[in-house]
């Protein structure tokens, strides 16, 4: 079957570093990508490894073991605004037909609370 | 802002009825994809279409439709309305086809009473 798990909420204290998991079991892969979304707003595209290894953007480093099947998120130096749900997705994956090269199956989101 | 506007925003509508859900693109993105929020939920691959034409599909009801039209604008309606439908409905689009970012709309917020 197909599957991404991810933990359902994490909390961290401003300027703490938090990891967020995600594994997946899915019929196709091309890559993970990690989104952040706000209380309902647009999710927004963090990062993406199509290789195994690290990704480092700023703050933000993505992780990606393809024979795991795993792959984190890192977030370092939290701040307040870092609040947010935190959404792992796989290229490649989930179910449906058609072209798997563009789709993106999505997990159902890891809540980040940052307290003071 | 992403580039992609969806409208409306808001809808409110009763069951049985139909709604259509409208998404512009990123200037110069051929493709379009549509996902479903339900509350507390991941985002629930819809359709994805390419220059026009369906590229794929995954989980999406049947009473649920949606086309791209030639000036790369696209549709999703909603017939036969259920209060299970309410939900969040995303669209994005795609820049290049070899990276996992997608670009969203802000949404339309559709709540079925």
């Amino acid at each position: 079957g197909q599957s991404l798990e991810q933990p359902s909420e994490v909390t961290a204290v401003e300027g703490a570093i938090v990891q967020i998991n995600c594994t997946y079991q899915t019929s196709g892969f091309y890559g993970l990508s990690w989104y952040q979304q706000h209380d309902g707003g647009a999710p927004t595209f963090l990062s993406y490894n199509a290789l195994d290894g690290l990704e480092e953007t700023g703050r933000f480093s993505s992780f990606l073991s393809r024979s795991d099947s795993y792959g984190y998120l890192l977030l370092q130096e939290l701040q307040m605004k870092d609040s947010a749900s935190y959404f792992c997705a796989v290229r490649g994956g989930g179910p449906g037909r058609g072209s798997t090269l563009g789709r993106l199956y999505f997990g159902r989101g890891t809540q980040l609370t940052v307290w003071p | 802002d992403s580039g992609v506007t969806q409208t409306p925003k808001h809808l409110i509508t009763a069951t049985g009825q139909r709604v259509t859900l409208r998404c512009s693109p990123r200037s110069g993105d051929l493709s379009v994809y549509w996902y479903q929020q339900s509350l507390d939920q991941g985002l629930q691959f819809l359709i994805q279409y390419y220059n026009g034409e369906e590229r794929a599909k995954g989980n999406i009801l049947e009473r649920f439709s949606a086309q791209q039209f030639p000036d790369l604008h696209s549709e999703l309606n909603l017939s036969s309305l259920e209060l299970g439908d309410s939900a969040l409905y995303f669209c994005a689009s795609r820049t290049d086809a070899n990276t996992g970012e997608l670009f969203f709309g802000e949404g339309s917020r559709l709540t079925v009473l």
